[in-house]
């Protein structure tokens, strides 16, 4: 079956970086558009970014653009988001989930916690 | 900014009742060349990612209870769910990917809850 697995919590300081995996299996990894999400706690969902796994291609929310770098192994299957020069108001979970040619999400990852703390 | 505005933010049903969600968006997310509508409803539960239960505005993914069903085109859209049961308990959101492949807005959530 399809799976999403996504790399642990984290803690980082403000204006540091951090970089988490999503190790996508049960399907055909070029195939579909992997997704960039994030949700503060109680709050709604905020669509970051989405990487072509066939070539590597990204494209960014305009409010993360020059913020985040996606990269992919396809030997591994798996997705790479790396958020840079993070604020308190990055501290949320963040999800990969596949993007099927609809446009819409129809498997995710359990989530990251990313908090950014002094 | 594209917004999404789901209504109520949160309801109460007794089992069985019917639930009524309803979201509008600030443009239509018909597509007329294919006569589709941009819009999916998941629900999340609590510590846990959303689940996908409904796409192009009324199709239901697979694996969805029949009891979910969406209705609405153009800007005003409807998640129903006919026969709420203990396990519906759930924040249930609306987004539109009309303008992917750069902007996927979600509506705000809506909090279900059993009376």
């Amino acid at each position: 079956q399809v799976q999403f697995v996504q790399s642990g919590a984290e803690v980082k300081k403000p204006g540091a970086s951090v970089k988490l995996s999503c190790r996508t299996s049960g399907y055909s990894f070029t195939s579909y558009a992997i997704h960039w999400l994030r949700q503060a706690s109680g709050q709604g969902f905020e669509w970051v970014a989405w990487i072509d796994p066939a070539n590597g291609a990204p494209t960014f929310s305009q409010k993360f653009q020059g913020r985040v770098t996606l990269s992919r192994d396809t030997s591994a299957s798996t997705v790479y988001m790396e958020l840079s020069r993070l604020t308190f108001e990055d501290t949320a979970a963040y999800y990969c989930a596949r993007g099927p040619a609809t446009g819409n999400f129809d498997h995710w990852g359990q989530g990251t916690l990313v908090t950014v703390s002094s | 900014d594209i917004v999404m505005t789901q209504s109520p933010d949160s309801l109460a049903v007794s089992l069985g009742e019917r639930a009524t969600i309803n979201c509008q968006s600030s443009q239509s997310v018909l597509y007329n060349s294919n006569n589709k509508n941009y819009l999916g409803w998941y629900q999340q539960k609590p510590g846990q990612p959303p689940r996908l239960l409904i796409y192009w505005a009324s199709t239901r993914e697979s694996g969805v209870p029949d009891r979910f069903s969406g209705s609405g085109s153009g800007t005003d859209f409807t998640l129903t769910i006919n026969g709420v049961q203990a396990e519906d308990v759930a924040v249930y959101y609306c987004q539109q990917y009309y303008n992917r492949p750069s902007m996927y807005p979600f509506g705000q959530g809506t909090k279900l809850e059993i009376k």
